[in-house]
């Protein structure tokens, strides 16, 4: 079964700091995989994008990062700011015959206290 | 600026009701997902269209849930009758590409309460 696990489920970092969220998947077989980032009562929005080929990938301060050996990802935040208060999601695709067919995790909530 | 319009932005309804939640997707994209977000299941995908034709609902519960595009400009989700378990928010995303990996621009979604 395609499972997507995200640890922690919730972390509270002073402002400034870095913070490390986890995805873990046993998704099969492994087309490509996206953070999210979802704001309080706001859809979410796409950090990044990576493909079986990629193992690193940067936008501004949130740095992604993939192994497909081990079918794990993480997303970094450098240099927090109160504005990265947000869950992020981690999405797997998986190919399919009749398409890539979506996985989600259940996210990281991200507190970024003064 | 160009985004993604749901309405209504909050529903409650009761038990039994007909529930119509509407979609404007961005002017030119030519794919449409659905999705619900709860607590307990996280965010899934309810349905995706490509130039306005169903390609997957598999994630909807057909009894109950039906998904349209009337034309280019709207998206429709529709409940009836609504249960409590459908209380949940609803998000519209659309993007320009043809597979379920199109990059999906989000609408703020649809807040809806059965009781």
């Amino acid at each position: 079964k395609n499972q997507v696990e995200q640890s922690p489920q919730s972390l509270i970092i002073l402002e400034g700091k870095n913070c490390t969220l986890q995805c873990n998947y046993t998704v099969s077989p492994f087309s490509n995989l996206r953070w999210y980032k979802q704001d309080t009562g706001r859809g979410p929005v796409s950090l990044t994008i990576m493909t079986f080929s990629e193992n690193t990938k940067s936008n501004g301060r949130y740095t992604a990062t993939l192994d497909a050996d081990t079918k794990q990802s993480s997303l970094h935040i450098t240099a927090s700011q109160l504005s990265d208060s947000a869950s992020y999601i981690c999405v797997v695709s998986a190919l399919g015959a009749a398409g890539n067919k979506l996985t989600f995790g259940g996210g990281t909530r991200v507190l970024v206290k003064p | 600026d160009a985004r993604v319009t749901q309405t209504p932005r909050h529903k409650v309804t009761e038990m039994g009701q007909e529930v119509t939640m509407r979609c404007q997707p961005i002017l030119g994209h030519n794919t449409v997902f659905w999705y619900r977000q709860t607590m307990m299941q996280g965010l899934e995908l309810l349905a995706y269209f490509r130039n306005r034709a169903p390609l997957d609902d598999s994630g909807m519960p057909k009894d109950r849930f039906s998904a349209e595009m009337p034309d280019a400009t709207l998206a429709t989700l529709k409940i009836q009758p609504s249960e409590p378990r459908d209380s949940a928010v609803y998000f519209c995303a659309s993007g320009l590409g043809t597979g379920y990996w199109t990059e999906a621009f989000f609408g703020q979604g649809t807040r809806l309460t059965v009781v």
